[in-house]
């Protein structure tokens, strides 16, 4: 049972247009959300969280938004860079018990020269 | 600040063989986390610890994983007997309190022949 889910595997975009990311949840309890970026053979670093009392938290060129309705959250970088290429991992957690982090299947982003 | 250490990178083992891994977090970090990552997927908690005790180990194949965390500091994850299906990265991560960020090592990767 994927409680946490990203639907697109891959997304290319072109150098300086927006790149945005989905993720969908199903676990109610989840209050946590955070996106990692992972390059090969390196492990995945935190690039940007959001409370489930928010719907929007902003870091420079990074965007995340959360409807909680939907049990929607996405990822926006603009403007996408080639450094950007990499994947990228939605993550949660739930405000009960052991707090962990649950992934989703990761999204691979190719951002073209 | 030093990050998550992980040792070895890589190792290729046959099946039914043994092999363990190590990990030291981040210096202060109380909660350390075992992580499977299997190619294509994202990563799967197996084993989340709080100092020395273990607070989560419920998707730890227990018949022939193991894990410890001895002096609540470095944590060992042992697999024995191996099968194919464990050909995986295996991520150590780290965090101050069971909240927030996680700190990933750069992970071991285990192939199983």
């Amino acid at each position: 049972d994927q409680q946490v889910k990203q639907n697109s595997p891959s997304l290319s975009v072109q150098e300086g247009r927006i790149s945005i990311l989905n993720c969908d949840y199903t676990n109610s309890m989840f209050d946590y959300f955070l996106w990692y970026k992972k390059y090969p053979a390196e492990g995945p670093t935190f690039l940007i969280s959001i409370s489930s009392i928010k719907d929007k938290n902003e870091d420079g060129r990074f965007t995340v938004f959360l409807n909680k309705s939907a049990k929607h959250l996405s990822l926006h970088i603009v403007p996408s860079q080639p450094g950007d290429s990499a994947v990228y991992f939605c993550a949660a957690s739930a405000k009960t018990g052991r707090r962990a982090l649950t992934f989703g299947s990761g999204t691979r982003l190719q951002v073209q020269p | 600040e030093a990050g998550v250490a992980q040792s070895p990178r890589y190792k290729i083992i046959e099946k039914r063989q043994s092999v363990a891994f190590w990990c030291n977090p981040i210096s202060g970090h109380a909660t350390l986390y075992w992580y499977q990552q299997i190619l294509g997927q994202g990563p799967k908690l197996l084993i989340q610890f709080q100092n020395n005790g273990v607070v989560d180990d419920s998707q730890l194949p227990k018949d022939r994983f193991s894990a410890e965390r001895l002096k609540g500091v470095d944590s060992t994850l042992k697999i024995q007997p191996a099968k194919l299906e464990d050909s995986a990265v295996y991520l150590c991560a780290s965090s101050f309190g069971t909240t927030g960020e996680l700190f990933f090592g750069e992970g071991s990767r285990l192939t199983v022949l």
